[in-house]
């Protein structure tokens, strides 16, 4: 079974294209993420939503916005891609409660051509 | 501006010697520390962690030190493996919110 999953795995696309990635997680975790790593390998937080709420949205353009249907999904939807939006996008579950420690999916690799 | 900072990119070890990975922040509110581990086209996976309240965690052949003063830890793999061989990335958290921020990571790897 696998505990955080993200569809799809790869995703090539062209400039200005609107996009989807979605992740599911089945750890009944109240808490999700996106976090983007470029090119650089820099794995950065992008949103964090706690029972579908949003609390973390860190500087990231309006182009996208996450969505939570509820509290085993978190989806991400991109409008109007960009070549810098090119980048590996993850991602994560944990338990808001415990401790720090997040479970992330497989990632998925976005190129804007 | 980056908190957590992985100077070694890279780290080679034979295998069944240490491994000691370093890691180093800035920000004193950090309160809770962890390592994950990265094997390519995979997600990062949790490894070890620890609380800014201890000094040090065991988790079989994993050790995380911790220190405060310094503000530096370390992981310390006894005895590496091939199968170690990976990304390793620290972590720093603080705040109710849980947030995380990261490392470049250091790409371990461990010779037969």
């Amino acid at each position: 079974d696998t505990a955080v999953s993200q569809t799809p795995k790869y995703l090539v696309t062209q400039m200005g294209n609107d996009k989807s990635i979605k992740c599911e997680q089945n750890l009944g975790h109240d808490t999700m993420y996106w976090y983007k790593q470029d090119s650089k390998k820099f794995l950065k937080i992008m949103f964090s939503y706690n029972n579908k709420e949003l609390i973390i949205n860190e500087t990231v353009p309006n182009r996208f916005s996450p969505k939570s249907p509820d509290k085993a999904h978190l989806n991400l939807h991109i409008n109007s891609l960009e070549l810098g939006d090119s980048a590996v996008y993850f991602c994560a579950s944990s338990h808001q409660g415990s401790s720090y420690e997040q479970y992330f999916g497989p990632g998925t690799r976005l190129t804007v051509t | 501006d980056q908190q957590v900072k992985q100077n070694s990119p890279s780290l080679s070890v034979q295998e069944g010697r240490i491994s000691i990975l370093n890691c180093d922040y800035t920000n004193s509110m950090f309160d809770y520390f962890l390592w994950y581990k990265k094997y390519p086209a995979e997600g990062p996976t949790f490894l070890i962690s620890i609380s800014s309240i201890k000094d040090k965690n065991e988790d079989g052949r994993f050790t995380v030190f911790l220190n405060k003063s310094a503000k530096h830890l370390s992981l310390h793999i006894v005895p590496s493996q091939p199968g170690d061989s990976a990304v390793y990335f620290c972590a720093a958290g603080t705040g109710n919110n849980r947030k995380l921020i990261w490392g470049l990571g250091t790409s371990l790897a461990v010779n037969p």
